[in-house]
This record gives structure tokens, sequence and C-alpha cells, in this order.
């Protein structure tokens, strides 16, 4: 069936670093992908999407770019910030059925 | 604000007992899914309705019920109550597409002691 793996954390990084979350689907028709962030105490909340192969999606200085022929959708920043802490997920729309990964924990330190 | 409800926000309870979880979903939106999100299982997918009828199932208990009412609110019946059962739980809702998001709410926080 449809499923999402992303990297496994937790991820630690000090503050300005690069950062990259890496994610991988399996669909068997053509998903909607989505970066999902969680940060302590709240909800998820959509971070970004894309609907299409090539899409690229940005919100708040993340990317991630849909690719079709790696079948991946990476979460990218070019410098965090501590207040980018928080749980990030992947998810895939495929169907009207909605799949996450389990969850990147991301801690950034002054 | 996500525009998504969920009431109580916190609910401590003992073993063996029965509460129900509410939630209001987004104006406009027929679907309402329901997840459990624990420290060692993740985000679990447990049970969409669509309009009031359950459309998906996935790892929900038998010990666990939901329904979606004609105003379009959903309740969660959690009963016979476990300690492994304190977690978070989270309702969400979406219009019907595959373009489209889940809106989450803040989240009811279990603890069964």
């Amino acid at each position: 069936g449809d499923s999402v793996t992303q990297m496994e954390g937790p991820v630690t990084l000090s503050e300005e670093a690069c950062l990259t979350i890496n994610c991988t689907y399996t669909a068997t028709g053509y998903p909607s992908l989505f970066w999902y962030v969680q940060y302590p105490g709240e909800g998820l909340q959509l971070l970004l999407k894309a609907t299409k192969a090539d899409d690229k999606g940005s919100n708040k200085g993340f990317e991630a770019t849909y690719r079709k022929e790696t079948t991946s959708f990476h979460l990218e920043k070019g410098s965090v910030q501590v207040s980018d802490s928080a749980v990030y997920f992947c998810a895939l729309n495929a169907n009207n059925d909605m799949r996450f990964g389990a969850g990147t924990r991301l801690t950034v330190k002054p | 604000d996500s525009g998504v409800t969920q009431t109580p926000k916190h609910l401590i309870t003992a073993t063996g007992q029965r509460v129900t979880l509410r939630c209001s979903p987004r104006s406009g939106d027929l679907s309402v899914y329901w997840y459990q999100q624990s420290l060692d299982q993740g985000l679990q997918f447990l049970i969409q309705y669509y309009n009031g009828e359950e459309r998906a199932k996935g790892n929900i208990l038998e010990r666990f019920s939901a329904q979606q009412f004609p105003d379009l609110h959903s309740e969660l019946n959690l009963s016979s109550l476990e300690l492994g059962d304190s977690a978070l739980y989270f309702c969400a809702s979406s219009v019907e597409g595959v373009y489209n998001e889940q809106f989450f709410g803040p989240g009811t926080r279990l603890t069964v002691l």
C-alpha cells in the first residue's frame, strides 16, 4: 500500500546550520505530498505542500521538491533557528487517503 | 488557529472507565479524522468519517468507537480504558480531494491512571 518513510531522528543542529530531512514515498497513483510541523504542546500544522511532479513547496524558509524519479520529497532549510525546534512529519495523500511518516524530531541549539 | 476545535484539552481518568472526546471541524469540511499519538508509536490513524458516514478505518481498537453527527461534529468514545491508552488524540478535518491537506485540532491529552 501507499506509505511514507522519513529519516529517523532525533536531529540536533546548531543555529544557522543547514537542514535536510529525507522523505521517500511509495504510491500507486499520483499523490500530493506534504510536510507538517508539530511544535511542543501543539497540533500538526501544514508547513508546505506539492501536488505534482517537479513542484516546489516553500514556506518560512523551508522548501521541498516533488521528485517523481526518485520518489522523494526532502525537506531543506539553509539556516535553521532555535524556533524551528519541532517534530516534522512527511505525508502523502493518494485517493483521499492520507499517510504520515513517523516524524523527525529537530532540536536547534543556540 | 486551524479552525478545528477539540474538547476537552486534558482528561485524567482511571483504568476501566469510559470517556468521550469531541471535535468540531472547520466550517465547510465534511471529512473528520481521528488520530492517536503516543511517544512510542508516533501518529496512528484511527478512523475517518465523511458527512456522517464511516469512510475508512485504521488501527482502531474494538473498545473505541466514533460517530459524526448531522452538524458534522464528531465524537470519539474510548471505553474499558487501559494504561496504554494514555496518549494525545487529534482530530483533523479536510475538504475531499487528493490535493487537499488535513487541518488538525490542538488535541486532547488523555491520561489513564
